[in-house]
């Protein structure tokens, strides 16, 4: 069964909005990691935060770790038509059991 | 040489055909992953190597078999596949298992 629930499953907004994405688990986590897939094109990493982190940045990146209520976050800020994508959180358990989360499709409208 | 490149992009194969997809990285990872990726939906784990050993297989079925040549190589055999088995099928590759994955372009598999 999959490891990771986002919600939601899809979201609307205009350029210049800030975006949040939500992803639940279900077992302890070595890592979280966040990934963009452009329709039907390769996966690109964006963020990882270790269990032991409880935020991280990166450009306009922002992500939350919250492992007691085992959940993460992933907010875009200041959203760009580029930004439009499928977005994947994955957890790694021990290394080698590694999950995706059902995914949040984003629509950045100019 | 920040790459992951797959080949073919592409593939149409019969339920009768044995094909491979292969999957190359010069990054010095010694982590590799073969992905399976249906329509609107997440990539699922098939297999993972780590320092050219298999380290888990996800109770694939056997009609997948993956091999990992050298530690720059990793390919993966079709025999007999169903056409259910069609998908885009993905290769990532890590310094060491678990870490940030770099992702090829994917291989579209369509089974007739």
């Amino acid at each position: 069964s999959q490891q990771g629930e986002e919600d939601p499953q899809a979201l609307s907004i205009q350029e210049g909005e800030n975006a949040t994405m939500n992803c639940s688990y279900k077992t302890s986590i070595n890592n979280l990691q966040w990934y963009r897939q452009n329709s039907g094109r390769g996966l690109v990493h964006l963020i990882l935060i270790r269990s032991n982190e409880r935020e991280k940045h990166s450009g306009r990146l922002r992500v939350t770790l919250d492992t007691s209520k085992k959940s993460s976050s992933l907010l875009i800020t200041a959203s760009r038509a580029a930004d439009t994508a499928s977005y994947f959180c994955a957890t790694d358990l021990t290394g080698n059991q590694f999950y995706f989360g059902t995914g949040t499709s984003l629509t950045v409208i100019p | 040489d920040t790459e992951v490149t797959q080949t073919p992009k592409h593939l149409v194969m019969g339920m009768t055909n044995k094909k491979s997809l292969k999957c190359e990285q010069h990054m010095g990872h010694r982590a590799m992953y073969w992905y399976k990726q249906k329509a609107k939906k997440p990539p699922e784990l098939m297999f993972v190597y780590s320092y050219e050993k298999l380290s888990i297989n996800e109770s694939v079925p056997s009609r997948f078999s993956p091999e990992c040549p050298n530690s720059s190589l990793l390919n993966l055999h079709l025999h007999a596949l169903q056409p259910e088995d069609s998908a885009l099928y993905l290769c990532a590759s890590s310094q060491v298992a678990g870490e940030e994955q770099f992702f090829g372009p994917g291989t579209r598999l369509t089974v007739l």
